[in-house]
């Protein structure tokens, strides 16, 4: 079963901390894609990633970064975390405009 | 203003009523999405959309270009059916509504 999986469903972190969320696709998808949710708001793209190596700003990249090493891994980055990071992130990825699967998503607490 | 917009924002419903949620959009598309998130679950896509209906066991998709507009229908409702339901549409990337929050009550 092909799938996008996201390696903490839930996290707590300090304010300052820096923290990695992890995402990897087993479907040799191109394209990667990191969004937060909130509440009234909807999916915000945050970062996403057509390729090895490479990274776009989405529509919120402030305080985040991004790494893409391998084609099946993006991690994004909170290099220093605030309580207004506070949210549900969820990583996608395709090959084209048609097909997008989801991971289940990180909800993160930051303290 | 949005580029998607979904309505209602929150919808409770008894059990067996048939249900609509609404998506309307203001650029031009290639495709509409509907996609389906559990409570504390992730994005499972129930429709893919470019013209016309779909449909799979209880679930309706409509969609008029012309009118810029889609609905996602359910018949029959069941509880295991509560989750927030989502609209997306693709441009020149993939935008989002906020979101619908159905609850059924048995």
């Amino acid at each position: 079963d092909v799938k996008v999986t996201q390696s903490s469903r839930y996290l707590v972190k300090r304010t300052g901390e820096k923290v990695f969320l992890e995402c990897v696709q087993d479907m040799d998808h191109e394209n990667m894609f990191w969004y937060r949710q909130d509440p009234g708001l909807g999916l915000r793209l945050i970062y996403f990633s057509y390729d090895v190596k490479m990274k776009e700003k989405g529509d919120i990249p402030e305080g985040y970064s991004v790494s893409r090493e391998k084609k099946e891994r993006f991690s994004l980055i909170l290099e220093s975390a605030s309580t207004n990071q506070t949210s549900m992130y969820l990583c996608a990825s395709s090959t084209d405009a048609y097909g997008y699967t989801f991971g289940s998503g990180t909800r993160l607490t930051v303290v | 203003k949005n580029e998607v917009e979904q309505s209602p924002q929150n919808l409770t419903a008894q059990e067996g009523e048939f249900i609509t949620i609404n998506c309307s959009y203001s650029v031009g598309i290639s495709a509409l999405h509907w996609l389906q998130q559990h409570p504390g679950g992730g994005i499972v896509s129930l429709f893919m959309l470019s013209s016309g209906k779909k449909k799979h066991g209880r679930l309706i998709a409509t969609i008029n270009i012309q009118e810029k507009h889609s609905s996602l229908h359910i018949t029959a409702s069941h509880p295991r059916d509560s989750a927030v339901y989502i609209c997306a549409v693709f441009a020149n990337d993939m935008r989002f509504g906020a979101g619908t929050r159905l609850t059924v009550k048995p």
